[in-house]
């Protein structure tokens, strides 16, 4: 089956420690991202990887590192949270960037920095 | 000012009922245009997807796209109680754009269709 991965699927963790959360997708897309989900703010893109080795910023990148060291896994690395990166996260996925490609998400992350 | 706007509801109707969602966009670079579908505690699915300008219809799902107005729309018809959800417009720029790949979201409009 066609999807998305990410885990985990909730945390609860404190200010400063370092996380990691996984994404992984079995479609062979060129194309991954990282959103937030925020109550009346929608979806914001965090950053994006066009490819293996080609990541760069979305609209709110502070905070977050990410990686892109094999075609199908983009982990979201958060170094030092904080309570104002609590939120939903979602990983998604499309064939390319260009072409208007629809892109696909996983179900999401639900993350609580206290 | 947003470059998707999108009323976030919330929006009650009875089953059976013509549902009509709507988005504005101040982006004229936007070319690909989408609606998804979050249920609860799931990320958000493909629902449609439209180039351009111009109507789209699949099963009870029509979507409508009106460039000159900067005005999207999705509506759904004989309404029914598994389609309550959030839905989501979403838009992606022509691949030249500096916002490569990256789609632009409303803010999503949480629907309850009640039996």
């Amino acid at each position: 089956e066609a999807q998305v991965t990410q885990n985990p699927r909730y945390l609860i963790t404190v200010t400063g420690k370092k996380l990691t959360v996984t994404c992984s997708q079995n479609m062979n897309h060129e194309y991954m991202s990282w959103y937030r989900q925020d109550p009346g703010l929608g979806l914001r893109q965090i950053y994006y990887s066009m490819n293996v080795e080609v990541t760069d910023k979305g609209d709110v990148p502070e905070g977050y590192k990410v990686s892109r060291k094999e075609k199908r896994n983009f982990p979201l690395i958060l170094e030092s949270p904080s309570p104002n990166q609590t939120s939903l996260y979602f990983c998604a996925s499309s064939l390319s960037a260009g072409g208007g490609q629809p892109q696909h998400f996983g179900d999401g992350t639900r993350l609580s920095i206290l | 000012q947003k470059e998707v706007e999108q009323d976030p509801g919330p929006l009650s109707v009875p089953e059976g009922a013509i549902v009509s969602l709507n988005c504005t966009y101040s982006n004229s670079a936007f070319q690909y245009f989408m609606w998804y579908r979050q249920y609860s505690r799931k990320g958000p699915e493909l629902l449609m997807y439209t180039y351009s300008s111009g109507n789209k219809e699949d099963g009870r799902f029509t979507a409508q796209v009106d460039k000159s107005s900067k005005y999207i729309s999705l509506f759904i018809r004989d309404s029914q109680p598994s389609d309550s959800a959030t839905y989501l417009c979403a838009m992606l720029a022509d691949a030249g754009g500096t916002s490569y790949g990256k789609l632009t979201f409303g803010q999503g409009t949480i629907l309850t269709v009640h039996p």
